[in-house]
């Protein structure tokens, strides 16, 4: 059974940096075909994809935030970590991480919980 | 860029057919997914690959995808079926998502 837990603050001040962590078990990122990605959502809002870490290390972004993303692997291997760089309000959202696998062609087959992440001041 | 669009949202009566649309270019020649989501909870995968269900879905949920459109169809909708419904695509290795259809069981 695949899990994935999101963590990290829950309010973030205009400008700065968020880190987030997403925490995993059943499946490894060293496994060919496995990646972890993050979706967000904005209060009421639809989805939208941000990033996506890969079995053997690539990483994808959003074109339209990829010069404040950063997607990489923690010093523990059941952990990928997102931080976002001068952090707005718009930014204000529910932050999902997700298993995603080529046996579902790619599709995100398991869901973290979310974390709210406020952006304000 | 890639851009996928779902009406706002979809009625049906309890016990009859839905059917949510998410369009876009060619979007016959992708793999297209469906997620729902209910609120204040996480997207649960419904639909993988135009038309395959997930271990643990009802045959109730089904789908096509053609030409310009996909299609999520929920026969004999129920009131658990309520719920907002994203589809998903890859495209150029990013992944898309449908703004999203509010489904209401009446």
């Amino acid at each position: 059974q695949i899990t994935l837990k999101e963590s990290g603050p829950t309010l973030v001040k205009p400008t700065q940096t968020l880190t987030l962590t997403c925490t995993f078990s059943g499946f490894s990122l060293t496994t060919s075909g496995g990646a972890v990605g993050w979706i967000r959502q904005p209060p009421g809002k639809a989805l939208e994809w941000l990033a996506l870490l890969y079995w053997d290390g690539n990483e994808r972004y959003s074109p339209s935030l990829q010069s404040r993303l950063t997607i990489t692997k923690a010093t523990s291997k059941n952990q990928v970590v997102l931080t976002m760089t001068n952090l707005d309000p718009v930014d204000t959202a529910t932050y999902f991480c997700a298993h995603r696998d080529t046996t579902v062609a790619g599709a995100f087959d398991s869901w973290g919980q979310g974390i709210l992440v406020i952006v304000s001041s | 860029s890639f851009e996928l669009t779902q009406p706002l949202s979809v009625s049906v009566a309890l016990g009859q057919t839905a059917r949510i649309t998410c369009e876009g270019n060619n979007i016959g020649s992708k793999n297209v997914h469906w997620y729902q989501q209910k609120p204040g909870q996480a997207p649960v995968l419904v639909i993988y690959k135009d038309s395959k269900r997930p271990s643990g879905i009802p045959e109730r949920f089904s789908a096509s995808n053609s030409g310009n459109t996909a299609t999520l169809t929920i026969s004999s909708a129920q009131a658990g079926d309520e719920a907002d419904y994203y589809c998903q695509v890859w495209d150029t290795l990013t992944a898309v998502f449908g703004g999203g259809t509010k489904l209401t069981v009446l």
